[in-house]
């Protein structure tokens, strides 16, 4: 089974502080994915990378940077945390090779920005 | 470019009632299109996938989506739901033959269930 794992579920920082949530598939997956998920806007896109050291702007890149210097590890990183930037983020990767391109999620990291 | 329109924000149904929720795409060639399941503080987990061939998938968990090309659809349907079938519901849509191009998700369809 693909498993993608995220290094924390729930997180507490303080308005500026620097912060790094971490992503980790073990399935060789070439795309990695970063969403955020609030309340009626459902998935929105952050950035995505389809190789090591690749990345792509999503939807809302804005505030955040990512880091892939592994395969299969995905960071995001925000750089000076804001109050909206409090959210649900979710991580995928997904197969380019077998052409099927299913997203696979992790379970999500509840950050909370004060 | 891709869109998913998912109309029904909430529904709420009857344990053992059918249930039809109603998803539609825009994408100009073939679509690949998926419906995700969301439980309360969790990630999203494939329900099914459609491809090609048989428009009408099985997926797990009981649930079936037909694909109308005609009509730009691909609504999830179940006979007879849960309780815990209580969820968040995302259909998706990729481009065939475009693997680094990422899915786009609809908004959402959560689904409560009553007794």
């Amino acid at each position: 089974d693909v498993k993608v794992t995220q290094s924390s579920r729930y997180l507490v920082k303080r308005t500026g502080e620097k912060v790094f949530l971490e992503c980790v598939q073990d399935m060789d997956h070439e795309n990695m994915f970063w969403y955020r998920q609030d309340p009626g806007l459902g998935l929105r896109l952050i950035y995505f990378s389809y190789d090591v050291k690749m990345k792509e702007k999503g939807d809302i890149p804005e505030g955040y940077s990512v880091s892939r210097e592994k395969k299969e590890r995905f960071s995001l990183i925000l750089e000076s945390a804001s109050t909206n930037q409090t959210s649900m983020y979710l991580c995928a990767s997904s197969l380019i090779r077998t052409g099927t391109y299913e997203q696979y999620f992790g379970p999500g990291t509840r950050l909370t920005v004060t | 470019a891709q869109s998913v329109t998912q109309p029904d924000i909430h529904i709420t149904v009857s344990e053992g009632a059918s249930l039809e929720l109603r998803c539609n795409y825009s994408y100009g060639a073939t679509p690949y299109l998926f419906w995700y399941v969301q439980s309360p503080g969790q990630g999203l987990q494939l329900l099914l996938k459609y491809f090609s061939g048989d428009t009408l998938v099985q997926g797990i968990k009981g649930f079936e989506a037909e694909f109308k090309r005609s009509q730009s659809s691909f609504n999830l349907r179940k006979p007879s739901v849960h309780w815990s079938d209580a969820a968040e519901y995302f259909c998706a849509v990729g481009a065939a033959n475009s693997g680094n191009t990422p899915l786009v998700f609809g908004k959402g369809t959560r689904l409560s269930v009553i007794a």
